[in-house]
């Protein structure tokens, strides 16, 4: 079965650099939803995406920005890396009606230098 | 707001023997979902367990099943016949089933790395 894609699975930027990462829902699924884990935390809810509209928001920067396209496919786009971005940052999708649960994707690992 | 708390950050089990993570949360709503996740070294985040807190049984996937209070609002997840590819992290997850927004957020808790000891 088709699982959720993320693009790149690892990315080193440096300070102040900018970073898009890109997340592919698996196909039929309208919602994305975008988290964020720091090494050795759980993982926090920054921003989530229905039928390519924002839908919800949590702790995302405003050096953060993201967006839904038509394809469904989302990017998540950090500017002014700072250090303390180091993370694992997930995507996970579902489909808005009937589904309980979120399907992640592996993630993608970002190091700022 | 709601809230998901793991007070065991780390436990260990012995091979085949039976462990019990803990997770407590809190809330004021009425009816929503929560969910065991497990973490790998590999990080991928694979879902364990749901369970609708509308229903009184409680949730049973093969070795993993979990006990569910609602009243105490208590939601511990029991892996019987422990396996060294049981050992990971485990995150306990509450999700809303009511939405302004359009979409339905996960609260993590902070997870219980767990080891299995051979």
């Amino acid at each position: 079965a088709a699982g959720v894609i993320q693009s790149p699975r690892h990315l080193i930027k440096e300070k102040r650099e900018t970073a898009t990462l890109k997340c592919y829902p698996i196909p039929r699924h309208d919602t994305v939803y975008w988290y964020q884990q720091g090494p050795g935390q759980d993982p926090q809810f920054l921003i989530s995406f229905y039928e390519k509209m924002q839908s919800d928001k949590g702790s995302i920067p405003d050096r953060f920005s993201a967006q839904q396209f038509s394809d469904y496919h989302s990017e998540l786009n950090m500017s002014s890396l700072e250090l303390g971005d180091s993370a694992l940052y997930f995507c996970a999708s579902s489909p808005r009606q009937g589904s309980y649960e979120q399907y992640f994707g592996p993630g993608t690992r970002l190091t700022v230098t | 707001a709601q809230t998901v708390t793991q007070s065991q950050p780390e436990m260990s089990v012995q091979e085949a023997e039976t462990v019990t993570l803990s997770c407590t949360y809190d809330t004021s709503e009425s009816d929503y979902y929560l969910f065991w996740y497990k973490q790998p070294p590999s990080r991928q985040m694979i879902l364990v367990i749901r369970q609708e807190a509308y229903k009184q049984q409680n949730a049973t996937e093969n070795r993993f099943s979990v006990n569910f209070q609602k009243a105490a609002k208590s939601f511990s997840l029991k892996i019987s016949d422990s396996q060294l590819g049981d050992a990971a992290m485990y995150f306990c997850a509450y999700r809303s089933v009511f939405t302004t927004s359009g979409t339905y957020k996960y609260i993590f808790g902070t997870g219980t790395r767990l080891k299995v000891l051979a």
